[in-house]
């Protein structure tokens, strides 16, 4: 079975600090998501990444940045964490020419105060 | 822009009973996929069930099937003989079929059902 692990279930931060969310998926597949979802707006794509180091902006990419430097991991990071990012975080992936058919994470549920 | 619109916040279905999630969205496509994801207590995603826009016939998978109408634009999801662990938040979601590094998946705001014994 395909597997996305996701590093943190709970995390809590403060403002202004400097957070790490790591993914990391065992199926070799070429595509990886980062999301965030919160209620009543259910997921909202922040970025995502088709191969190792190329990276493209989702639909909310401001105050975060990506990183993928193996096929495996994509990491989201925050650089300056606001009260406004307390949010639920999920990773998935997917393989090329399988559009729409994601493998989440468990996801992190991030707050910070 | 692709919109997908999922209009019942809240959902309850008493056990072994059949409900349906409804599933609007709007596009100019005619090349697309739709999904119907489930988000358990767990947190953890699943994929459900899948549509390809040109398929006719309606996707089924095992209790779970959809009514698929194309020309209203509607995608809805029945859950027959409802269990316990049905509960969830359940996602609509939509896909351009045209395939490509960039294509992104849309989703709905999801509904929450929930299963009552």
């Amino acid at each position: 079975d395909v597997k996305v692990t996701q590093s943190s279930r709970y995390l809590v931060k403060r403002t202004g600090e400097k957070v790490f969310l790591e993914c990391v998926q065992d199926m070799d597949h070429e595509n990886m998501f980062w999301y965030r979802q919160d209620p009543g707006l259910g997921l909202r794509l922040i970025y995502f990444s088709y191969d190792v180091k190329m990276k493209e902006k989702g639909d909310i990419p401001e105050g975060y940045s990506v990183s993928r430097e193996k096929k495996e991991r994509f990491s989201l990071i925050l650089e300056s964490a606001s009260t406004n990012q307390t949010s639920m975080y999920l990773c998935a992936s997917t393989e090329d020419r399988e559009e729409g058919k994601l493998f989440f994470g468990s996801g992190t549920q991030l707050s910070v105060l | 822009a692709q919109t997908v619109t999922q209009s019942q916040p809240e959902m309850s279905v008493q056990e072994a009973e059949t409900v349906t999630l409804s599933c609007t969205y709007d596009t100019s496509e005619s090349n697309y996929y739709l999904f119907w994801y489930k988000q358990p207590p767990s947190r953890q995603m699943i994929l459900v069930i899948r549509q390809e826009a040109y398929k006719q016939q309606n996707a089924t998978e095992n209790r779970f099937s959809v009514n698929f109408q194309k020309a209203a634009k509607s995608f809805s999801l029945k859950i027959s003989d409802s269990q316990l662990g049905d509960t969830a938040m359940y996602f609509c979601a939509f896909i351009q079929g045209y395939g490509g590094a960039t294509n992104k998946l849309i989703f709905g705001t999801g509904t929450l059902l929930a299963v009552q014994p």
